[in-house]
């Protein structure tokens, strides 16, 4: 089965400043996809980015932009530019493709919760 | 992105009682999703709802404890029935948007129960 692992349980940035949270996940499968979504207090959750993990090039939103390392099963998210509405529980998660049956849920790590200090 | 309504956002229940959430979608969709997510927790998948069929349970939930219905692929309500404290969560459904392979969420409902 596969699992996703968030080794940072806070983490907390300067405004304006750049901050990586870490993600690394375990699977047998070649097909998948991993996101980061985000819940603020008001617990929605926020899909912040999209990772296919048959492409290369690492995926970019504007200031979120992620380092994905197939061979490590590393996803990291890179935020830039720190803002105070950045400021929430971040969520990493995994889901299996389409060829593997694709019918699963996803599978979220515990999360990291980011503090934006003014 | 999806339009998902979900109701109740919130609600405080008696222990032994049930409380039927509800989740409706903008469009057509395949697969709908019911989450938990305890106080401080991660979201843990309860089952899959696909219209048409007895929805797939996850290791650890059980269908009497949580009856899913799909009646059509717009809709899906979960119960929680005879609900106790450790039953206070929030219960989120999303859904798959197709041909995006993106997940989007209801807004949740927060359940108490004393």
């Amino acid at each position: 089965a596969q699992t996703v692992t968030q080794s940072q349980p806070e983490m907390s940035v300067q405004e304006a400043e750049t901050v990586t949270l870490s993600c690394t996940y375990d699977t047998s499968e070649s097909d998948y996809y991993l996101f980061w979504y985000k819940q603020p207090p008001s617990r929605q959750m926020i899909l912040v980015i999209r990772q296919e993990a048959y492409k290369q090039q690492n995926a970019t939103e504007n200031r979120f932009s992620v380092n994905f390392q197939k061979a490590a099963k590393s996803f990291s998210l890179k935020i830039s530019d720190s803002q105070l509405g950045d400021a929430a529980m971040y969520f990493c998660a995994y889901r299996r493709g389409m060829t593997g049956g694709g019918a699963d849920g996803l599978t979220f790590g515990k999360g990291t919760h980011l503090i934006i200090q003014p | 992105s999806a339009v998902i309504s979900q109701k109740p956002s919130r609600d405080i229940c008696q222990r032994g009682t049930s409380l039927t959430i509800q989740c409706q979608v903008d469009s057509q969709v395949t697969m709908m999703f019911w989450y938990r997510q305890q106080p401080g927790q991660s979201l843990t998948l309860i089952a899959t709802a696909n219209q048409g069929s007895e929805a797939t349970y996850e290791s650890g939930f059980v269908i009497d404890k949580f009856p899913i219905s799909r009646p059509n692929l717009t809709f899906s309500t979960l119960t929680v029935s005879n609900m106790s404290p450790e039953d206070s969560s929030i219960y989120l459904c999303s859904v798959v948007r197709p041909g995006l392979e993106k997940l989007f969420f209801g807004s949740g409902t927060q359940l108490s129960v004393l």
